[in-house]
């Protein structure tokens, strides 16, 4: 099947520029995710969706980031306007959510978007 | 909330040799998720293994073992028969019920020819 697509893979913008990544999941996965991964660290979760629901947004920076999912597939996450701080990889992933014993529930990722801002 | 602890920023290990990342993480769910994932340099995230938190058994992929620990909430991967490809970071993973996933701050594993 095919995997996570995202793009760009990469992006470089000047401070108070805006930018937007997109994503197209797994065809079928209910869940869908955007990390935000700054060099040598975890990934952080900034959204979840569950279809085009928003599960978990605590982390995202609401003031200069929004996502939205349409239609329950595609994703696009838009920085609006840009921050040094925000220098980092934006990983999207999603998962099938089958219940337990009927299969897969791992996330499966993309090559993420590599975002420099100067 | 969930938090995921990888308290080893990094380890080192002869080719052939095993070696063992460890992994804490804390919740008052009873049933959930942890996995194991491998960021390569290319960096996209691979799936490495999982375990469901109501098995007991540990879960084995190939050369790739975990000891669950449920009770102390402890979930290590021991890499046996280390190869050159498995030189990555490695991060520990918690999906809750509602399938929100948490990362730890990763491991870099670096295998010595």
């Amino acid at each position: 099947e095919a995997g996570v697509a995202q793009s760009p893979r990469y992006k470089i913008i000047e401070k108070r520029q805006s930018v937007a990544f997109w994503c197209n999941p797994i065809s079928g996965h209910a869940t869908l995710y955007w990390y935000q991964q700054i060099l040598g660290q975890g990934p952080k979760l900034l959204i979840q969706f569950q279809n085009n629901g928003v599960v978990d947004d605590s982390q995202l920076p609401k003031d200069r980031f929004s996502a939205e999912r349409l239609k329950g597939v595609d994703s696009t996450l838009k920085i609006q306007p840009a921050k040094l701080e925000d220098s980092a990889v934006y990983l999207c992933a999603s998962s099938s959510q089958k219940s337990r014993g009927g299969g897969k529930t791992e996330a499966f990722f993309g090559q993420g978007t590599r975002l420099t801002v100067v | 909330a969930q938090t995921v602890t990888q308290s080893q920023p990094e380890m080192s290990v002869q080719e052939a040799e095993t070696v063992t990342l460890s992994c804490t993480y804390d919740t008052s769910e009873n049933n959930y998720y942890l996995f194991w994932y491998k960021q390569p340099p290319s960096r996209q995230m691979i799936l490495v293994i999982r375990q469901e938190a109501y098995k007991q058994q540990n879960a084995t992929e190939n050369r790739f073992s975990v000891n669950f620990q449920k009770a102390a909430k402890s979930f290590s991967l021991k890499i046996s028969d280390s190869q050159l490809g498995d030189t990555a970071m490695y991060f520990c993973a918690f999906m809750r019920h509602d399938y929100k996933l948490s990362f730890g701050a990763g491991t870099t594993v670096t295998v010595r020819a």
